[in-house]
C-alpha cells in the first residue's frame, strides 16, 4: 500500500497570507490528523478528521481550519499567517476505528514544510 | 491532562552500546503507549507499541515494556548501530475511556547520536 502523501513537500509564504496544505491517508483509512512540529514547542495536535467530521481538536487559534472530503483525503489551512506558524506540518492516518483499550496506531506522511518570512 | 516525560537529550554512544531512554507518562484510563522515530528530514516511523499493561513492543532490535505501577515505557537496545541514529518519540493516546479520537501525545523526543 503506498502511504500516507502530503503536498507540497516545502512552502514559503509571507506574512498576513494564507496556506492550505493537503494530505491524501493510507488506502482504506478513514481518520487524517495533523500535528505542528516547532523546534520550541516539539510536536503538537491540531485536529483530527474521521467521516468527513471533525472529531478532536488541539489548542490552536481559529486560523487554524480543516477539512476531509469523502474520499479520506484531507486538507488543513492557515489564514493571516504569523512568523510563529513556520513548522513542519505532519499529517497522520489511521483506519479510525477505535476499541476499549486498545487503538489503531497512526501512519505519519513526511511533513510541509512551512517557511513564514 | 496527558504528558509525556522523555529524558533529555542529546544521547551519544558508541556503536554496539546498550541504549536506553526513558519515558514516563501522566494519564487516566488506559493510554496506548507508543515509539517513534524521526530521520532528518523525514516524518515520524512507528517504531513500537503496547496497548496495555505488561505488554511488550518489539521491533528491529528495540524493546519496550508498559509499566502500569511505575507508569513508564521506557525504549532499550541491547546493541546500536549508526544507523540508529535519529530522534525517538515517546507518545501516548487514547487514555480516556469514552469519548473519540486517536490523538497522540508526545514527549519532548531525544536525540541519538551513535558513533564508531
Amino acid at each position: 500500500k503506498a502511504g500516507v502523501t502530503q503536498t507540497p513537500r516545502y512552502l514559503i509564504k509571507t506574512r498576513g497570507q494564507q496556506v492550505t496544505l493537503s494530505c491524501s491517508p493510507i488506502s482504506g483509512h478513514r481518520s487524517v490528523s495533523w500535528y505542528q512540529q516547532t523546534p520550541g514547542q516539539g510536536l503538537q495536535f491540531l485536529f483530527e478528521y474521521f467521516s468527513e467530521t471533525q472529531r478532536n481538536k488541539g489548542n490552536f487559534p481559529g486560523r487554524f481550519s480543516g477539512r476531509q472530503f469523502s474520499n479520506s483525503r484531507s486538507e488543513m489551512n492557515v489564514s493571516t499567517l504569523e512568523l510563529g506558524d513556520s513548522a513542519l506540518y505532519l499529517c497522520a492516518s489511521s483506519p479510525g476505528l477505535i476499541i476499549l483499550r486498545g487503538r489503531y496506531e497512526q501512519y505519519f506522511g513526511p511533513g510541509t514544510r512551512l517557511t513564514v518570512t | 491532562g496527558d504528558s509525556v516525560t522523555q529524558m533529555e537529550g542529546p544521547v551519544t554512544l558508541s556503536e554496539e552500546a546498550f541504549l536506553t531512554i526513558n519515558c514516563t507518562y501522566t494519564a487516566t484510563g488506559y493510554p496506548s503507549l507508543f515509539w517513534y522515530v524521526q530521520y532528518p528530514g523525514e516524518g515520524l516511523q512507528l517504531l513500537l507499541k503496547a496497548t496495555k499493561a505488561d505488554d511488550k513492543g518489539s521491533n528491529k532490535g528495540f524493546e519496550a515494556t508498559y509499566r502500569k505501577e511505575t507508569t513508564s515505557f521506557h525504549l532499550e537496545k541491547g546493541s546500536v548501530q549508526v544507523s540508529d541514529s535519529a530522534v525517538y518519540f515517546c507518545a501516548l493516546s487514547g487514555a480516556r475511556l469514552t469519548g473519540g479520537g486517536n490523538k497522540l501525545t508526545f514527549g519532548t523526543g531525544t536525540q541519538l547520536k551513535v558513533e564508531l
